[in-house]
């Protein structure tokens, strides 16, 4: 199984701020198959970003993603009032699929 | 639009049964793998099982495996996990989610709660 680890477990930043925020896998992940979700409270999550760097349908672009092999990386250039959220990564390279255990960024 | 509605979700004692349903919308529902995500209220996230668009493709989280059958009918347009012998672990939202094959799982239903306690 592919462990992946996200930090920091929170972030705690102002609006107009940028966010990074880091996905290491405990294997190589071709980086076609890592995705990253944002969750808002009370909300199902939301597809951001797939194959590390490209954008979901509707997702602005001061969201963007890199990285490869076992590290990747999601940043928020300017956070917005409504980036505040839980963002989790996730592979779906092999079975079992698994997530990150997520980054709450908060306002600070 | 697309639209995945979940229903079914309860309270059940251990060692009970529930079914879960899927209504899909806005989109060729038999042209898409679907899977069943959940997540503990104010945890993570977990992969519980996935159907391919072919029905026999079938698959399953070790933590579920022997107990959860995943089924879809394509005529209506409905996803289905049976869940037999519940336990107080699987407790959870549990999400209908659609996956854009080979890419990510892009639509999300809005959850509906499941819990197991006498």
């Amino acid at each position: 199984e592919i462990v992946l680890t996200q930090s920091p477990g929170t972030l705690s930043l102002s609006p107009g701020e940028r966010a990074t925020l880091s996905c290491r896998a405990s294997q190589s992940v071709s980086s076609s198959y890592l995705a990253w979700f944002q969750q808002r409270p009370g909300q199902p999550p939301r597809l951001l970003m797939y194959s590390a760097s490209s954008r979901a349908t509707g997702i602005p672009d001061r969201f963007s993603g890199s990285g490869s092999g076992t590290d990747f990386t999601l940043t928020i250039s300017r956070l917005e009032p409504e980036d505040f959220a839980v963002y989790y990564c996730q592979q779906f390279e092999s079975l079992p699929w698994t997530f990150g255990q997520g980054t709450k960024v908060e306002i600070k | 639009e697309v639209k995945l509605v979940e229903s079914g979700g309860g309270l059940v004692q251990p060692g009970g049964s529930l079914r879960l349903s899927c209504a899909a919308s806005g989109f060729t529902f038999s042209s898409y793998a679907m899977y069943w995500l959940r997540q503990v209220p104010g945890k993570g996230l977990e992969w519980v099982s996935a159907i391919g668009v072919s029905v026999t493709a079938t698959f399953y989280a070790d933590s579920v495996k022997g107990r959860f059958t995943i089924s879809r009918d394509n005529s209506n347009n409905t996803l289905y996990l049976q869940m037999n012998s519940l336990r107080a672990d699987d407790t959870a939202v549990y999400y209908c989610v659609r996956r854009d094959y080979p890419g990510p799982l892009d639509y999300w239903g809005q959850g509906t709660l499941v819990t197991v306690s006498s």
